[in-house]
């Protein structure tokens, strides 16, 4: 079956550290893969996506290579923000459905 | 930009009470979603819509829920008979691709549901 496993939070950092959330899948055929975040009191949003293997997305400083032999798509920022606070949610794509991760709370302290 | 907006942002209801759920998706999207989570839990899909009719639906989306376009703009999603393992936040979701999209779902900012 199709099913994402992201990394339990929250992930707590200091304003510009390095950031990484993992994030695993398991899927039949050519998944996308995306990540998606949630800032407090909006609803989720696309923060970047890769479509076939070995794709990079980006955004925002952030990136997450598609990365078929591992099954991975962990999300990585070189330097965080305070404004980078949100929910993170890692998500699959295939056969027309979207399967999404528990989410990962991430807080960003000055 | 446009956006997706739901109402009511929080509902509190008893148990076996009906509860509706409202949903202005964008207006030049195609596919409308509902996705719940529960507090803690993962963001689980529940239904998708196309073409005034419901394409795909989870084991979740049992007899009791419903889901409905009555005029065009709205998009709801019914609960009949509240459960306290309804309590959850519910999204709603549209998407603009086509059959085979591997666009970008555009989401509401949520309808908190407690059931007591």
């Amino acid at each position: 079956g199709n099913s994402v496993t992201q990394m339990e939070g929250p992930v707590t950092l200091s304003e510009e550290a390095f950031l990484t959330i993992n994030c695993t899948y398991t899927a039949t055929g050519y998944p996308s893969l995306f990540w998606y975040v949630q800032y407090p009191g909006e609803g989720l949003q696309l923060l970047l996506k890769a479509t076939k293997a070995d794709d990079k997305g980006s955004n925002k400083g952030f990136e997450a290579t598609y990365r078929k032999e591992t099954t991975s798509f962990h999300l990585e920022k070189g330097s965080v923000q305070v404004s980078d606070s949100a929910v993170y949610f890692c998500a699959l794509y295939n056969f027309n459905k979207f399967y999404f991760g528990s989410g990962t709370k991430l807080n960003v302290k000055p | 930009e446009p956006e997706v907006t739901q109402t009511p942002s929080h509902q509190v209801t008893q148990m076996g009470q009906e509860v509706i759920l409202r949903c202005v998706p964008i207006s030049n999207h195609l596919y409308f979603y509902w996705y719940r989570q529960i507090l803690g839990q993962k963001v689980e899909f529940l239904v998708s819509f196309y073409n005034n009719e419901i394409s795909e639906k989870s084991e979740i989306f049992d007899d009791q829920f419903s889901v409905e376009r009555p005029d065009g703009s709205n998009f709801t999603l019914k609960i009949r008979s509240t459960k306290l393992e309804d309590s959850a936040m519910y999204f709603c979701a549209s998407s603009g691709e086509g059959v085979w999209n591997t666009g970008e779902l555009f989401f509401g900012e949520g309808s908190r549901l407690t059931v007591l």
